[in-house]
């Protein structure tokens, strides 16, 4: 089946660093993947739509200089985010829709904590 | 604007009881909706419905789409404590080409032994 990894699961940075977090579509090509937020107790709520080769499509409200987006190759979509502060820790969950089949698959998430 | 509403927020039930979970849409150009139960981590694919009243089954799982009325019903049977999760209710929308899901704030259903 479709699979859809997230590089770190987990990780810790202090105020005012930058965090990547990787996302790759393991055994399917993806031209569109998307990059999503979840705070506790509260539903996704879609960031930007990550399109290969060109620049990101982001929602209301989302700052595109906070929140960077590149999507080199058809496998692999990277979120950075540029100095971080305490109210961007947050569950940060990418999906990858397959460029055949259109479906879209979710990668396992990556929980960013800002001291 | 675009939205999913999901009902109840919440549900506690007891093993072996039988739940219903409940998603209205209101989307534009509807492509297709989807269940989805998250744990831990990232969510999980239930079920994917395009048609109205064909109901799609897996295991003690079960849902239906009526696109005249705009909702979606998810039915679990005989629930076990294993079912415990946030259930999440997505639309995807024909939008060119980002085709992107819309969704609900989630039913939280606890099942306690």
């Amino acid at each position: 089946g479709a699979v859809v990894s997230q590089h770190p699961s987990r990780v810790i940075c202090k105020s005012g660093t930058s965090v990547k977090i990787e996302c790759r579509s393991l055994d399917f090509q993806a031209t569109t993947m998307f990059w999503y937020r979840q705070f506790p107790k509260q539903s996704l709520m879609l960031m930007a739509t990550s399109n290969e080769g060109s620049k990101a499509t982001y929602e209301q409200g989302v700052e595109k200089d906070k929140f960077l987006i590149n999507h080199a190759s058809l496998t692999l979509s990277t979120l950075t985010v540029t100095s971080a502060h305490p109210e961007d820790s947050s569950f940060y969950i990418c999906s990858a829709r397959d460029l055949t089949t259109y479906e879209q698959y979710f990668g396992p998430g990556t929980r960013l904590t800002v001291t | 604007e675009d939205k999913v509403v999901q009902s109840p927020l919440s549900l506690v039930v007891h093993e072996g009881d039988t739940v219903t979970l409940n998603c209205s849409y209101e989307v534009t150009n509807f492509r297709s909706l989807l269940w989805y139960k998250q744990e831990k981590k990232a969510p999980t694919f239930l079920f994917m419905l395009t048609s109205s009243g064909i109901e799609k089954k897996s295991g003690r799982l079960s849902s239906i789409l009526d696109k005249k009325e705009l909702f979606s019903i998810l039915n679990i049977t005989a629930t076990q404590t294993g079912d415990s999760a946030v259930y999440l209710c997505a639309v995807s929308n024909y939008g060119g080409a980002t085709n992107k899901l819309i969704f609900g704030t989630g039913t939280l259903l606890a099942v306690q032994p």
